[in-house]
């Protein structure tokens, strides 16, 4: 079946260092892949997100590209900020036939020090 | 609403009663979605309606959840003879479109509320 593994956590940088979490997945077929972040006390927010493979999702200089060859989703930032703090989940969806559900990693708790 | 809203954000409860959540989404938003996050994982889905239907309930655990959305806009999760093992956060999501059978898009993304924090006891 579908499923999603990421790296565990909890991982600790210092402010500026580069930051990767590693994300692999099961799936048949071609899923959309998606970064989502939950910040204290807030809710899942969507990151970026990319729909076919060599896609390269971006935002708020977090980069995710979506590698089909190595079932791969790897997110990464090169300078993390002390906002970064948050937990950060990779998914997947199959739209089709699927209504769009999503099929989420564990999760990783990232905490960025001064 | 801004967002999608869930009542009532903490709920401590028996084993065996029965539990009411309740999820408000984002006003013109026809799908909806559960979802259960246990402690340290990430979130299971549990059921996707499409307007007042049940498209997918493939994610709910038993027969002691049922969820509703009669009017098409809020929704209920009802959980009979809760159990310790019920214990989680659940989590309810919408988006503008229902199911798409072409790749995402914006009209897809599904905004989650802050969840509903469940205790068993």
């Amino acid at each position: 079946g579908n499923s999603v593994t990421q790296m565990e956590g909890p991982v600790t940088l210092s402010e500026e260092a580069f930051l990767t979490i590693n994300c692999t997945y099961t799936a048949t077929g071609y899923p959309s892949l998606f970064w989502y972040v939950q910040y204290p006390g807030e809710g899942l927010q969507l990151l970026l997100k990319a729909t076919k493979a060599d896609d390269k999702g971006s935002n708020k200089g977090f980069e995710a590209t979506y590698r089909k060859e190595t079932t791969s989703f790897h997110l990464e930032k090169g300078s993390v900020q002390v906002s970064d703090s948050a937990v950060y989940f990779c998914a997947l969806s199959k739209l089709y036939n699927q209504g769009g559900k999503l099929i989420f990693g564990q999760g990783t708790e990232l905490s960025v020090k001064p | 609403g801004a967002g999608v809203s869930q009542t009532p954000s903490n709920k401590v409860t028996e084993k065996g009663k029965y539990v009411e959540l309740r999820c408000d989404p984002i006003s013109g938003h026809t799908a909806l979605y559960w979802y259960r996050q246990s402690l340290g994982q990430g979130p299971e889905f549990l059921i996707y309606f499409q307007g007042t239907g049940a498209a997918d309930d493939s994610g709910l655990p038993n027969d002691r959840f049922f969820a509703v959305r009669p009017e098409g806009s809020v929704s209920t999760l009802k959980i009979q003879r809760t159990e310790r093992g019920d214990s989680a956060v659940y989590l309810c999501a919408s988006s503008l479109k229902p199911t798409s059978w072409s790749s995402w898009t914006e009209e897809t993304e599904a905004f989650f509320g802050q969840g509903t924090r469940l205790t068993v006891v």
